[in-house]
């Protein structure tokens, strides 16, 4: 059975500085994707970055950016420039692509504190 | 605009009860799920339905149970063999290799 595991419980930066969210997963699946979502402490479930294991190069969403190392089974998350509105639970997910039930795998999250 | 909407936001139940837990999505995705969020937990798979009058068990079942008899709704009943029910319960829906789009929960406590 697939896991993620996000080992930071919590971490803080300071406003405009850059924070790196880490995520390891285990599977003996090669083609994957990978996801990052935001809950801000409205509860709703954000799609912040998304990543498809056949692809090489990293993904990037404006300040958001990611490092997969597929052999390490790493995923990490890097947010640059942190505004205070960044300030959420950060879940790291997996999704097998082959299939058809589009299942998800969520990591336990990491609590993202952003200090003015 | 399209989305998924939960009923409703919040939710009691008394001991002995069953409820249920509305989701409807007018995104025209054949599949959707049921999640369900502790602290320090993540989000954990209850059930899962690809097609209609089709749904299958996730990781945490047990007390749990489903319909799926339109495409646009999947209701999960917490029933009173649920014996911790209380937490933020979440509706997603996806098509094809979409990411899930996430309703915003209902949180359920016992009263």
């Amino acid at each position: 059975a697939q896991t993620v595991t996000q080992s930071q419980p919590e971490m803080s930066v300071q406003e405009a500085e850059t924070v790196t969210l880490s995520c390891t997963y285990d599977t003996s699946e090669s083609d994957y994707y990978l996801f990052w979502y935001k809950q801000p402490p409205s509860r709703q479930m954000i799609l912040v970055i998304r990543q498809e294991a056949y692809k090489q190069q990293n993904a990037t969403e404006n300040r958001f950016s990611v490092n997969f190392q597929k052999a390490a089974k790493s995923f990490s998350l890097k947010i640059s420039d942190s505004q205070l509105g960044d300030a959420a639970m950060y879940f790291c997910a997996y999704r097998y692509s082959g299939g058809s039930n589009y299942k998800l795998t969520f990591g336990k999250g990491t609590l993202l504190t952003v200090n003015p | 605009d399209g989305g998924i909407t939960q009923s409703p936001k919040y939710l009691f139940r008394k001991e002995g009860q069953n409820v249920t837990l509305s989701c409807e999505q007018n995104l025209n995705h054949d599949a959707m799920y049921w999640y369900r969020q502790d602290p320090g937990q993540g989000l954990r798979l209850i059930y899962y339905s690809q097609i209609v009058n089709d749904f299958q068990k996730g990781d945490i079942a047990e007390g749990y149970s489903v319909s799926r008899e339109k495409k646009e709704s999947f209701p999960l009943t917490v029933t009173s063999a649920q014996k911790n029910p209380t937490a933020f319960y979440l509706c997603a829906s996806t098509a094809g290799y979409q990411p899930q789009h996430f309703g915003d929960g209902t949180r359920l406590s016992i009263l």
